[in-house]
């Protein structure tokens, strides 16, 4: 069964810190990683992994694949209170479906 | 260019009840899916359309849930009748549906909130 597991659950951080969220996966057929952040509404996609060790950035957001070991992190420097939301991590299989984790929430204390 | 539209953005009605959900995707987008994303977790594929085709339904509840995609544009999810277990937001995505076997980016709606009480 295809499983996509995320961690930590849930982060308190406070602004200007650095945090490493964390997606590994067991799946058949894998094509390819996506993050997604969501606040109170739509996901928003913000990268998508096929290539082991290609570090992906925008801004102050990055994330790397792992294609050996199954996972793949998601780095946010300098957090500010903005950046406050659930992070999604799915692998898209077979037909482009997406499966995805139950998310890992974050906070940012001012 | 416009994103995907979903209405209505909530809706509540009690168990039994039918309910419909309408989603346009962005245009030009030939691959539309339905998710429902239940308190606390990640959404969950319910059925995958390209153009006006079923791709994917294997995870939808048939026996209540069905869906249209009738002119391969917009489409309608419907739940009849609804149960307590339904609560839940319904989004809706959309990508290009291109050359197979590339990887796509899929943009989400806004959802819509499902309350049965």
């Amino acid at each position: 069964e295809d499983k996509v597991v995320q961690s930590p659950l849930s982060l308190v951080v406070h602004e200007g810190d650095t945090v490493t969220l964390n997606c590994s996966y067991e799946v058949t057929n894998f094509r390819s990683l996506l993050w997604y952040k969501q606040e109170k509404k739509a996901p928003t996609f913000l990268f998508m992994l096929t290539s082991s060790g290609i570090e992906k950035k925008s801004g102050r957001l990055s994330s790397i694949l792992d294609k050996k070991e199954l996972f793949s992190i998601l780095n946010i420097t300098a957090t500010q209170t903005g950046d406050s939301a659930i992070y999604l991590c799915a692998v898209q299989t077979g037909a482009n479906n997406l499966f995805f984790g139950t998310g890992t929430r974050l906070t940012v204390i001012p | 260019e416009a994103g995907v539209a979903q209405s209505p953005r909530y809706k509540i009605i009690e168990k039994r009840q039918s309910v419909a959900f309408w989603c346009n995707p962005i245009s030009g987008h030939a691959t539309l899916y339905w998710y429902q994303q239940i308190l606390g977790q990640g959404p969950k594929l319910l059925i995958q359309f390209q153009n006006n085709g079923v791709v994917d339904d294997s995870q939808l509840p048939k026996d209540r849930f069905s869906a249209e995609r009738l002119k391969g544009v917009d489409s309608t999810l419907k739940i009849q009748p609804a149960k307590l277990e339904d609560s839940a937001v319904y989004l809706c995505a959309s990508s290009l549906g291109g050359l197979a076997g590339l990887s796509e980016t899929q943009y989400f709606g806004p959802g819509t909130r499902l309350l049965v009480l």
